[in-house]
């Protein structure tokens, strides 16, 4: 499959810190770049997404920014609370190979109260 | 609508053993995907339906993987044989269209001893 990095693996925060969560694709054709949430034992949920028009989208306290000039993209968490702590994975969409998704590895974000 | 409903939510095999994991996508949905989540690999995709028609299976680890869409509301991935590294969670997801947000089911554990 195609290919999307992830960065950090982990990440442990104190509450009300920022978090901040990078990822890389490697087809320039990709269009679509969601964020999902996994708690502990649940399913995998959309928090926020980004179309490559965009350069840069808010919904309160998370933001996605995109850099389609280097193929990353990155998710931005503010103010963070305990309820915050889950594995969140950014994905891509391969338009030439028929607009499925390839999810990064996950990082998994700990906020500390 | 029920969302995506997976089932069973948890089977435990014996390795040789033939497994049948069942999804049923949301009215109207026209894409499925199935996944497999371990913690070595996350999530990995395995194969994509468009209009019940397979359009990606570069995914399916071997020919002991295959998946099927005989229609609009109803998907089955099969395992023969089983195996224990096949042990995980297996999601299935669908979405409107491509691309767009996955709506994921609750996953089946798999447990092959």
């Amino acid at each position: 499959g195609e290919n999307v990095e992830q960065h950090p693996s982990t990440l442990s925060v104190q509450e009300g810190d920022s978090a901040v969560i990078k990822c890389t694709y490697s087809d320039s054709a990709s269009n679509y770049f969601p964020w999902y949430k996994q708690e502990l034992g649940k399913r995998p949920q959309l928090i926020i997404d980004i179309r490559s028009n965009v350069g840069e989208k808010k919904d309160q306290r998370i933001a996605v920014t995109l850099n389609k000039t280097a193929k990353h993209f990155s998710l931005h968490i503010t103010e963070t609370q305990p309820e915050d702590s889950a594995v969140y994975f950014c994905a891509a969409s391969y338009p030439n190979t028929g607009n499925q998704f390839y999810f990064g590895t996950g990082t998994s974000l700990t906020v500390i109260p | 609508d029920a969302g995506v409903i997976q089932s069973p939510r948890h089977e435990v095999t014996e390795m040789g053993q033939e497994v049948t994991l069942r999804c049923k996508p949301i009215s109207g949905h026209n894409s499925l995907f199935w996944y497999r989540q371990t913690m070595m690999r996350g999530l990995e995709l395995l194969i994509y339906f468009n209009n019940n028609v397979p359009i990606d299976d570069s995914g399916m680890p071997e020919d002991r993987f295959s998946a099927k869409m005989p229609n609009a509301s109803f998907s089955t991935l099969k395992i023969q044989p089983s195996e224990p590294r096949d042990s995980a969670v297996y999601f299935c997801a669908s979405s409107f269209s491509a691309p767009g947000e996955l709506f994921f089911g609750e996953g089946s554990r798999l447990t092959v001893l």
